[in-house]
């Protein structure tokens, strides 16, 4: 089945970028999403990428998909103490409403 | 438009014990998930819907049942809480193919 991988955990200081990534197994994958957990709250969704596209950009967030290598990125420019939160990603294929999830990246940004 | 809606938000229950968990959304989505949160493993899918009065088995399906009487409402039961079942629960819905939308999370303490 379909398996999607991250990195437990990420520091980084405050201003300075923050590289999330993810990689998953299933090529096949379409839609492939970002989401956010602050402590406490449920899952935010940030953004989101179609297989089709390599980057797209909203604001601060910056997503990154190379489809050869199964491999998705999130950056955060500028990385604000409110970014602290754990990030999930997570891929659905064609024709299926379901998301598999990865574990999440808890990402720490010092003061 | 309050989204998607859990209730409760918290309980604990004593090994044995049953109760329902209540998701309720409002922006008449076909599709209705819930999916447990452990630590360090992402969230898994224990049942999903596809419509008014149909149910089907996610990922992880032992020990819950679901319902889905009404397009809105998606009820899940525990008919005999084991310590196991201890965990964040999350209700989403969405669209066809489309985002899913996550609740604040119901936390369940099973003594």
């Amino acid at each position: 089945g379909e398996d999607v991988e991250q990195s437990l955990f990420l520091s980084v200081r405050e201003g300075d970028s923050s590289v999330i990534n993810c990689t998953y197994t299933d090529s096949s994958s379409t839609y492939l999403y970002w989401y956010k957990q602050e402590p406490g709250a449920g899952l935010q969704l940030l953004t989101y990428i179609f297989s089709n596209m390599d980057m797209k950009q909203d604001q601060r967030l910056t997503v990154l998909l190379n489809k050869k290598d199964k491999h998705l990125s999130l950056r955060i420019a500028d990385t604000q103490t409110g970014d602290s939160a754990i990030y999930f990603c997570a891929v659905t294929r064609p024709s299926s409403y379901k998301l598999i999830f990865g574990s999440g990246t808890r990402l720490l940004v010092r003061p | 438009n309050a989204g998607v809606t859990q209730t409760p938000k918290f309980r604990v229950l004593k090994t044995g014990q049953s109760m329902t968990l209540l998701c309720a959304q409002d922006m008449n989505h076909e599709y209705m998930y819930w999916y447990r949160q452990d630590p360090g493993m992402g969230l898994r899918l224990i049942h999903y819907s596809v419509g008014e009065g149909t149910t089907a088995k996610g990922e992880v399906p032992d020990g819950y049942n679901v319902s889905r009487l009404k397009k809105q409402n998606f009820l899940l039961g525990l008919e005999s809480a084991a310590p196991s079942q201890t965990s964040v629960y999350f209700c989403a819905s969405s669209g066809l193919a489309e985002t899913q939308y996550f609740g604040p999370g119901t936390r369940l303490l099973v003594l």
